[in-house]
């Protein structure tokens, strides 16, 4: 299993033009999210998908959409980039573990390096 | 926001037992106490989590007080490779969302 990849690694941009940033799994997990980290900063959450088919916003989704492809792919697009999204982004997906304890554990990305001039 | 309260950096001795303290005072009945870590530059990594009872796994342990209003990871014998941001988190365990606080940087000491 490849778990979580993303792609670009890094990426760099001039103001004002767009781009998309891939995540896929491999592991059949329901639930994918999409954060970004400034630096010194804690993860922020910007849209999820519980499922195939829905997406919602999280804490910081202005300027960005998101599209979830099918099971495996969440894809984060970026329509007019701004130096304020200069940034790491980490994709993630999660299984709900059924049991006594059903908790959740979130499986991450390597991460995005994106840099807008 | 955040549900939780971390102190933004601690320093522990290599070898040494680190003990990592989270409050989070309005905690509900179903919510559980997630920890997870951050090595430089790479994504987060689940560590443990628990609901009321005091939880062990090969990383850590996991100490809940009664009231369930804090909580202390604890690193048994800390290394080098421990280095890390360190995140304490709660959530509902149907809810689909993971809210990061600042998390607290914990340094190694040689």
């Amino acid at each position: 299993n490849a778990g979580v990849t993303q792609t670009p690694k890094f990426q760099v941009l001039k103001t004002g033009q767009s781009m998309t940033l891939q995540c896929a799994q491999d592991m059949n997990h329901n639930s994918m999210y999409w954060y970004r980290q400034d630096p010194g900063m804690g993860l922020r959450l910007i849209y999820y998908s519980a499922s195939e088919g829905t997406t919602d916003k999280g804490e910081v989704p202005n300027g960005y959409n998101v599209s979830r492809l099918n099971k495996r792919e969440f894809s984060l697009r970026l329509e007019s980039a701004a130096p304020s999204q200069t940034s790491v982004y980490f994709c993630a997906s999660d299984i709900k573990r059924v049991g006594t304890m059903g908790y959740n554990e979130q499986f991450f990305g390597p991460g995005t390096r994106l840099t807008v001039l | 926001d955040a549900k939780t309260t971390q102190p933004p950096s601690m320093d522990c001795a290599e070898g040494r037992a680190a003990n990592l303290p989270c409050n989070h005072s309005t905690i509900s009945g179903n919510e559980y106490v997630y920890w997870y870590r951050q090595i430089h530059s790479q994504g987060p990594q689940y560590i443990i989590h628990g609901l009321k009872n005091n939880e062990t796994n090969e990383m850590a342990s996991l100490i809940i007080t009664e009231d369930r209003k804090s909580s202390t990871l604890i690193l048994p014998h800390a290394t080098l490779r421990d280095t890390a941001v360190y995140y304490c988190i709660v959530r509902v365990a149907s809810d689909d969302k993971i809210i990061f606080g600042k998390g607290t940087r914990l340094h190694i000491l040689p």
